[in-house]
C-alpha cells in the first residue's frame, strides 16, 4: 500500500518570504499523480498544485512550485512571496494512475500547519 | 454550478442514534468520494462511486456505515448506531473520469457524537 509522510507538523514563515514544505511517499508503481491541497480554517480543501509522475518538469502555479524527485520519492512544495492568506493546513496526496478502482482514491499525508507572520 | 455541496454542515447526536449526510457533487462529475477526517489528521478514504456503482469501500467502512448514490447524482452516507469514535468531519468530493481526475471537495459535514 502507498504511504505519504509529511515530517513537519508545523511551519512558519514571514510574510513575503519563501517556505518549503516537505513530503515523501512510498510506492512500487511507476504511474501516479501527486497533489498538494490546502485546507484553510473554513475546512474546504482546495487544490494547490499537481504533478504527473511521468513528467520530468516540475509543476508551477504562480507563487507555488514543486520539487519532484522521483528516484528519492520526494515531493516538496515551495511557496514564494508568502501572503497572510496562505496560512492553512497543507496536505500532500498520492493517487495511483493504474486502474479504475485503485486508481481513484487519494492517500493523504498527516498535514503541515503553515503560519504566516506579518 | 456552485461546487460540491454537503448537508448538514454540523450534526450533533447522541450515541446510538442514526445520522445521514447528503452530498451533491458537481453536475458534470461522474465520480464521487467520501472521506473521513479527524482533528489534526489527513482525510482517510471511505468509499467511491462511479455513477451509481460503488466501486471501492475502505475497511474503515464498518457494517454500521452505508453509502448510496441511487441515480448517479447525489449521494448519502448513513451511520447507524453512532459511537463516540464516529465523531469526525465527513468530506465529500467529486471528480470527472478523465485525465488526472482532480478531486473537488465540499466543505464537509461535522459529526459530534455525545
Amino acid at each position: 500500500a502507498q504511504t505519504v509522510t509529511q515530517s513537519q507538523p508545523e511551519m512558519s514563515v514571514q510574510e513575503a518570504e519563501t517556505v518549503t514544505l516537505s513530503c515523501t511517499y512510498d510506492t512500487s508503481e511507476s504511474d501516479y499523480y501527486l497533489f498538494w491541497y490546502k485546507q484553510p480554517p473554513s475546512r474546504q480543501m482546495i487544490l494547490v498544485i499537481r504533478q504527473e509522475a511521468y513528467k520530468q518538469q516540475n509543476a508551477t502555479e504562480n507563487r507555488f512550485s514543486v520539487n519532484f524527485q522521483k528516484a528519492a520519492k520526494s515531493f516538496s512544495l515551495k511557496i514564494s512571496d508568502s501572503q497572510l492568506g496562505d496560512a492553512a493546513m497543507y496536505f500532500c496526496a498520492y493517487r495511483s494512475g493504474e486502474g479504475e478502482t485503485s486508481g481513484s482514491r487519494l492517500t493523504f499525508g498527516e498535514g503541515t500547519q503553515l503560519t504566516v507572520n506579518p | 454550478d456552485t461546487g460540491v455541496s454537503q448537508d448538514p454542515r454540523h450534526k450533533i447526536t447522541k450515541r446510538g442514534q442514526n445520522v445521514t449526510f447528503r452530498c451533491d457533487p458537481i453536475s458534470e462529475h461522474n465520480r464521487l468520494y467520501w472521506y473521513r477526517q479527524t482533528l489534526g489528521q489527513g482525510p482517510e478514504f471511505l468509499t467511491y462511486f462511479q455513477n451509481e456503482a460503488q466501486l471501492e469501500k475502505s475497511r474503515l467502512l464498518s457494517d454500521r456505515f452505508s453509502a448510496e448514490r441511487p441515480k448517479g447524482s447525489f449521494s448519502t452516507l448513513e451511520i447507524q448506531r453512532t459511537e463516540q469514535g464516529d465523531s469526525a468531519m465527513y468530506l465529500c468530493a467529486s471528480s470527472p473520469q478523465s485525465g488526472a481526475n482532480v478531486l473537488t471537495f465540499g466543505a464537509g459535514s461535522r459529526l459530534t457524537v455525545l
